[in-house]
């Protein structure tokens, strides 16, 4: 079935680091890979999504390129703030009839110092 | 402001109890979700309604009863709950037939089964 695996956390930085968080999937045909992030007391909110291979979804500073050959869809931000402090979620959605349903990884926590 | 309304925002119960999970939504969506999250732990699907017809269970115990009168309104009805049901209850609400694929999500009830 499919699956999403994302790096472990808890990552801490310090603000305007680069923050890299990994993710990878296993899933047949061609998905389509999200990453959501959900802010201390909150729901999930959509950051950034990409629909096919090449594509790269980009939001708030935020970028991530889907990578078919590699099965990933990588998590960057230049110089993060604290206010990105989150758990970040990577997921994958394939259509089953006239919807779809969302794969998700366990979440990275975020915590960027000052 | 997601749009997606869920109440209470915690619950702590006893497992003879029985209580219900609210969820309104005011985005015109017709399709609702129930997502179960634990710690280290992917987000876990338990029920989704599609116009208001269940159309994915996902092998959730029966201790656990879904109810969506309109296509605004999810319930999650809980009676005799194990410790191991403590976790953070997300409602979710798409729109289906529109290749968008994006959920918006509450802000969650944290449940606490003692």
């Amino acid at each position: 079935g499919d699956s999403v695996t994302q790096m472990e956390g808890p990552v801490t930085l310090s603000e305007e680091a680069f923050l890299t968080i990994n993710c990878t999937y296993t899933a047949t045909g061609y998905p389509s890979l999200f990453w959501y992030v959900q802010y201390p007391g909150e729901g999930l909110q959509l950051l950034l999504k990409a629909t096919k291979a090449d594509d790269k979804g980009s939001n708030k500073g935020f970028e991530a390129t889907y990578r078919k050959e590699t099965t990933s869809f990588h998590l960057e931000k230049g110089s993060v703030q604290v206010s990105d402090s989150a758990v970040y979620f990577c997921a994958l959605s394939r259509r089953r009839g006239s919807g779809s349903r969302l794969t998700f990884g366990e979440g990275t926590q975020l915590t960027v110092n000052p | 402001e997601t749009g997606v309304t869920q109440t209470p925002r915690h619950l702590v119960m006893g497992m003879t109890n029985k209580k219900s999970l609210k969820c309104e939504q005011h985005l015109g969506h017709n399709a609702m979700y129930w997502y179960k999250q634990s710690a280290k732990k992917p987000l876990e699907l338990m029920f989704v309604y599609s116009l208001e017809e269940r159309v994915e269970n996902n092998s959730v115990p029966s201790r656990f009863s879904p109810e969506c009168p309109n296509s605004s309104h999810l319930f999650l009805h809980l009676h005799t709950l194990q410790p191991e049901d403590s976790a953070l209850y997300l409602c979710a609400s798409s729109q289906e037939n529109l290749r968008n694929e994006k959920l918006f999500f509450g802000s969650g009830t944290q449940l606490s089964v003692l």
